[in-house]
């Protein structure tokens, strides 16, 4: 079973404009993991960030956590064309487990 | 290119047949991931192995699946008597533990296999 759900499932913006992702996900965790995915490039590892934090940044990305509504949020500011793909949230399954679990993903489409 | 690879890339095979799939992980990691992914999903996690020890198993991997790391550097992913439910993308991912935590998982381009 998949613990996280992005939100919304797709999202079509202009070069330029911020985009964000919302994932909820079920169960207690120590950090929240945010991929993208395009065919180029396959899956790949954006940012992580720990249970112990609120926000972290990484050039445009921008993360939020809120373990108290089990839901974090993934902000890409200035978005380019390049930015196209699908964005996963993944959280490991329990703790002491290495089970990475991912969402079903937002596919971010940015038009130039 | 040090990254993850996998081979082949692409398997078309008939219901029925056994397929393996490699993965290498990059070199100095000593975790190895398989997960599968079907189109509009998220990857679902298959198997981990720490070096040669498979430490975690899901409940997708039935009997017909096997996994090894005989020497704790690639990995090879068997399907004996293919269905076409098996049909996905199967990724391959590596990761350096750290007791510090992060461990984060680089992953290879996958393996798309289609079960006719």
């Amino acid at each position: 079973s998949q613990q996280g759900e992005e939100d919304p499932q797709a999202l079509s913006i202009q070069e330029g404009e911020n985009a964000t992702m919302n994932c909820s996900y079920k169960t207690s965790i120590n950090n929240l993991q945010w991929y993208r995915q395009n065919s180029g490039r396959g899956l790949v590892h954006l940012i992580l960030i720990r249970s112990n934090e609120r926000e972290k940044h990484s050039g445009r990305l921008r993360v939020t956590l809120d373990t108290s509504k089990k839901s974090s949020s993934l902000l890409i500011t200035a978005s380019r064309a390049a930015d196209t793909a699908s964005y996963f949230c993944a959280t490991f399954l329990s703790a002491g487990s290495y089970q990475l679990t991912f969402g079903k993903g937002t596919k971010l489409s940015v038009i130039p | 290119d040090t990254g993850v690879s996998q081979n082949p890339r692409h398997k078309i095979t008939k219901r029925g047949q056994n397929v393996t799939f490699r993965c290498d992980p990059i070199s100095e990691h000593n975790r190895l991931y398989w997960y599968r992914q079907t189109l509009g999903q998220g990857p679902e996690f298959l198997t981990y192995f720490q070096n040669e020890a498979q430490l975690e198993k899901s409940r997708l991997l039935s009997d017909r699946f096997s996994a090894e790391r005989p020497k704790g550097s690639f990995s090879t992913l068997e399907i004996q008597r293919t269905e076409q439910g098996d049909s996905a993308m199967y990724l391959c991912a590596s990761s350096l533990h750290r007791t510090s935590g992060g461990n984060e998982q680089f992953f290879g381009p996958g393996t798309r296999l289609t079960v006719l």
